[in-house]
């Protein structure tokens, strides 16, 4: 089996800072994913990587950049912290290419921006 | 573009009765559809998946038949327990090449005693 980590737990940030939420896997997956999730919305996907250096936007990609340094991490920046945003962000892994495969989540790191 | 809907966002159940969640789907592509289950504090969990029109898949007590006719996945269990108050998650893939897990707003499950 193996494990994805995400640090830190809890982010407490302020309106307009640059925040950098981290995440690393050790099951070997090529695919990488950043999902945030909302009471009552559900999961939305913000960047997917296939492999190492590619990035792909999702739907909610705007005010976010991401980074695939290596095969096993994923970084996601939030560029500008909005004031009373509140949401926990779950990275997620999975094998390449088929898809019924599972996804696999970490705990996820949850935001408060004051 | 590719939808899941699930109706209900809270469920409350006392221990030992049946439950049925709902999930309906919408795509012009072939699905693959899925049960994510999220304990509270914990990552969310693969609970069973189908792509097989009119097969009944099981895992852990918990049961779904995906209708391609109907476009549902609806979850059940014939009798619920107290560990199974959790948030429950229909996703969906479907075969147009980027294979991106699309999420239902989430449905969350209470059993009482």
């Amino acid at each position: 089996g193996g494990i994805i980590t995400q640090t830190p737990k809890f982010l407490i940030g302020q309106e307009g800072q640059k925040l950098t939420l981290k995440c690393q896997q050790n099951f070997n997956h090529d695919t990488m994913y950043w999902y945030r999730q909302d009471s009552g919305k559900g999961l939305r996907l913000i960047y997917y990587s296939i492999t190492e250096n590619d990035l792909q936007k999702g739907d909610l990609s705007e005010g976010y950049d991401a980074s695939r340094e290596k095969k096993s991490s994923f970084s996601l920046t939030v560029t500008s912290a909005q004031k009373n945003e509140m949401a926990v962000f779950l990275c997620a892994s999975s094998r390449a290419g088929k898809g019924n495969t599972e996804v696999f989540f970490g705990k996820g790191t949850r935001l408060t921006v004051v | 573009g590719d939808s899941v809907t699930q109706t209900e966002g809270l469920v409350t159940l006392t221990k030992g009765l049946p439950v049925m969640l709902n999930c309906t789907y919408q795509t012009t592509y072939s699905p693959f559809l899925f049960w994510y289950v999220q304990h509270l504090n914990e990552a969310p969990k693969l609970l069973l998946k189908s792509s097989t029109d009119n097969k009944r898949t099981e895992h852990q007590g918990f049961y779904a038949t995906l209708h391609k006719s109907s476009s549902s996945f609806h979850l059940q269990k014939s009798s619920v327990q107290l560990s199974d108050s959790a948030l429950y998650f229909c996703a969906l893939t479907v075969s147009s090449g980027s294979w991106q897990l699309i999420f239902g707003s989430g449905t969350q499950l209470t059993v009482m005693p």
